[in-house]
């Protein structure tokens, strides 16, 4: 059973770079042929999708966050991950990876979601 | 950017009674590429349902999807109690992918 597990510091400074990995188990990130996703929900907001990749590394990304963000994919440690520039009290969010739906922006397993503050 | 509006905000029913949760979009949704997710405390999002009247593989048949357009809904034949959760639609038809900002069914 696929498992995807969000890792990385619960606390940013403003101004520097959020780092997280989506740990991936009991599957090959690269097979299949799926999309893997970054999602966040800032305190008391809805859902905001922030980009997607493929294994081979094609991306794309939402243009409100597409001058801040970069998604990249390690397939020999079965993970990806997601770095997010220049952040302010505006990132403080949960922040979930997930896989998609095989040929579809729909998002089938999510990981449980790690918590990142943005405070000096 | 679509944006979403779901209603209403809560619900309060009874196990057994019947949900009817609703999803518009403020311009039309390409292909009624249209989904539902389930999120419960301490448990990650499921998704329920897809091209808004598919079933994700699992999902129970209480759970359906119908609309298109800019109208959608998603009704839950009658409520179990593992149902008392919060339910979010997202659209896929159009880049940046969006979502709504959820429904709560409550007890």
């Amino acid at each position: 059973q696929l498992h995807l597990q969000e890792s990385g510091p619960g606390l940013v400074r403003p101004s520097e770079t959020l780092s997280l990995n989506c740990i991936v188990s009991g599957g090959s990130i690269s097979s299949g042929g799926y999309y893997w996703v970054w999602i966040r929900q800032p305190p008391g907001k809805g859902l905001e999708w922030i980009g997607s990749i493929y294994y081979s590394g094609a991306t794309y990304y939402n243009p409100s966050l597409n001058s801040r963000v970069t998604i990249s994919v390690e397939t020999t440690k079965n993970q990806f991950s997601l770095n997010l520039r220049s952040v302010t009290a505006a990132d403080t969010a949960v922040y979930y990876c997930a896989r998609h739906l095989q040929g579809s922006d729909v998002f089938e397993i999510w990981g449980q979601g790690t918590k990142v503050t943005v405070s000096s | 950017e679509i944006v979403l509006t779901q209603s209403p905000g809560t619900l309060s029913l009874s196990p057994g009674e019947r949900a009817t949760l609703s999803c518009r979009a403020s311009q039309s949704i390409s292909n009624n590429y249209l989904a539902w997710y389930q999120q419960k405390p301490g448990q990650t999002h499921r998704l329920l349902i897809y091209a808004a009247t598919s079933r994700a593989t699992g999902i129970p048949d209480r759970f359906s999807g119908s609309g298109s357009g800019t109208g959608f809904t998603l009704t839950i034949s009658r409520l179990e109690p593992e149902d008392f959760a919060v339910y979010y639609c997202q659209q896929y038809g159009t880049t940046p992918l969006t979502f709504g900002p959820g429904t709560k069914v409550e007890i």
